[in-house]
């Protein structure tokens, strides 16, 4: 059974920092590239990062780059996600999702909120 | 960056009908490769994201085959045949053909 579990999500103030985390089992992670896709309260779904398989190359949207990095370790099946400079507007659930040109499988999500 | 337009925003469906939503890219979806990279998520309320369709029509593992999807270039559909009471929640499409990924703003599918 494939599964993808987040953690790390939490409570933070403007311009802080956050690392997620996201632990996959039931498939060979090495083989497939990945991705972070987060959802904002009540909001519709937004990608945030992709990684490829070797973790050489790192993709994101506008409104993240510069402050987020996605990262890998095959050797413990895991996925980050560092974010720094945090914004109200990065107030999400995030979850993790195994990529190939469709996101097929996904976590449950762990929520960040960004609050003073 | 592609543009993922939706409609419509809300489908009111009596059990047993049929339902239909459609889904407009700014720009053709057709990949250097020649695969078209369209697929369709299903969100029920409290639920993480499910892939439903892939490749603009092909149903993923476990998925029922009421639901069916269909279209080229820029203009997609998903339809199920019949609606049942576990269909209710948002769907969604995504493009996978050009970095930055991008979604629909959703279509929420309810029971009259």
């Amino acid at each position: 059974e494939v599964q993808l579990v987040e953690s790390g999500g939490d409570l933070v103030q403007p311009g802080g920092s956050l690392r997620l985390s996201c632990v996959v089992s039931g498939f060979t992670f090495r083989n497939y590239p990945m991705s972070w896709v987060r959802q904002a309260p009540g909001k519709g779904l937004e990608w945030v990062s992709a990684i490829s398989v070797s973790g050489d190359n790192t993709f994101y949207p506008d409104s993240v780059k510069g402050r987020f990095t996605i990262s890998r370790d095959n050797s413990q099946s895991t996925l980050y996600l560092q974010m720094t400079n945090l914004r109200a507007e990065d107030t999400a659930v995030y979850y993790c999702a195994k990529y190939r040109r469709e996101f097929d499988y996904w976590g449950q999500g762990t929520l960040v909120a960004v609050s003073s | 960056d592609i543009v993922m337009t939706q409609t419509p925003l809300s489908s009111p469906v009596t059990l047993g009908q049929p339902a239909s939503i459609s889904c407009r890219s700014s720009q053709s979806l057709v990949h250097s490769d020649g695969n078209t990279y369209l697929s369709w998520l299903q969100q029920r309320p409290g639920q993480p994201p499910r892939l439903l369709i892939y490749e603009i029509s092909n149903r993923f593992s476990g998925v029922p085959d009421r639901f069916s999807g269909s279209g080229a270039g820029t203009e997609f559909t998903l339809k199920i045949s019949r609606v049942e009471a576990e269909d209710v929640g948002v769907y969604y499409c995504m493009q996978g053909t050009q970095f930055p990924l991008t979604f629909g703003g959703g279509t929420k599918v309810e029971i009259k």
